[in-house]
């Protein structure tokens, strides 16, 4: 299972524009890589999945380089409603199997 | 609506004693998870399940136990091994399907205590 790296915090202003990176230097071939969302005592909530280049939806838009050993998370016009904490996983149901692994996840604050 | 449902949402266990969280879900989701949570830290899987009557340890299983009976249930039990079960616990589940990954629905988790 490919190790993430994220960073451990960020901060913002609300209207702008939220980029969190990820690393994944050991990614396999048949890996995606899928963000999630938590805020306090609450479950994490899917935001959005990918495999490569460009990907967006009604939240966030998701951009993977072609090496793929990388990837961003993109958030756009951030609102305080935008304060949690942000996971970038990567693993495969065909290649790790169904385990999967989170690591510390981005906290992302944002201020008014 | 399709949901997976952690009751219950707060639970406290007094020393020695084994208490049970309960997960069940009515997605037809095949595999179930069960992670736990310390405060400021990220998600650590406890148990997880593929199919009905199988079931594999995660990262941190000692002191916890799980069954599959059905596969709309997976229960977590705490037992009394476990010397610092205070944490967020959490339940997941995943569509098995053909081909590409797919993400995980949680519960909304149960706050352990020790009294």
């Amino acid at each position: 299972l490919a190790k993430t790296t994220q960073p451990i915090s960020m901060d913002s202003y609300e209207g702008q524009e939220v980029n969190i990176t990820c690393s994944h230097n050991n990614i396999a071939t048949n890996d995606y890589i899928t963000w999630y969302q938590q805020f306090p005592s609450q479950g994490p909530r899917f935001i959005i999945q990918g495999y490569k280049t460009k990907v967006t939806n009604e939240v966030a838009s998701l951009f993977i380089p072609a090496d793929r050993k990388s990837s961003t998370l993109s958030l756009p016009r951030v609102s305080l409603s935008d304060t949690a904490v942000y996971y970038c996983l990567v693993g495969s149901l065909n290649t790790g199997g169904f385990k999967t692994i989170f690591g510390a996840g981005t906290r992302l604050f944002v201020k008014a | 609506d399709g949901g997976i449902t952690q009751s219950p949402k707060y639970l406290f266990r007094k020393e020695g004693q084994n208490v049970t969280l309960s997960c069940e879900q009515n997605l037809n989701h095949d595999a179930m998870y069960w992670y736990r949570q310390d405060p400021g830290q990220g998600l650590r899987l406890i148990y997880y399940s593929q199919i009905v009557n199988d079931f594999q340890k995660g990262d941190i299983a000692e002191g916890y136990s799980v069954s599959r009976e059905k596969k709309e249930s997976f229960p977590l039990t705490v037992t009394s091994a476990q010397k610092n079960p205070t944490a967020f616990y959490l339940c997941a589940s995943i569509k098995r399907q053909g081909g590409g990954n797919q993400p995980q629905h949680f519960g909304d988790g149960t706050r352990l205590s020790i009294l």
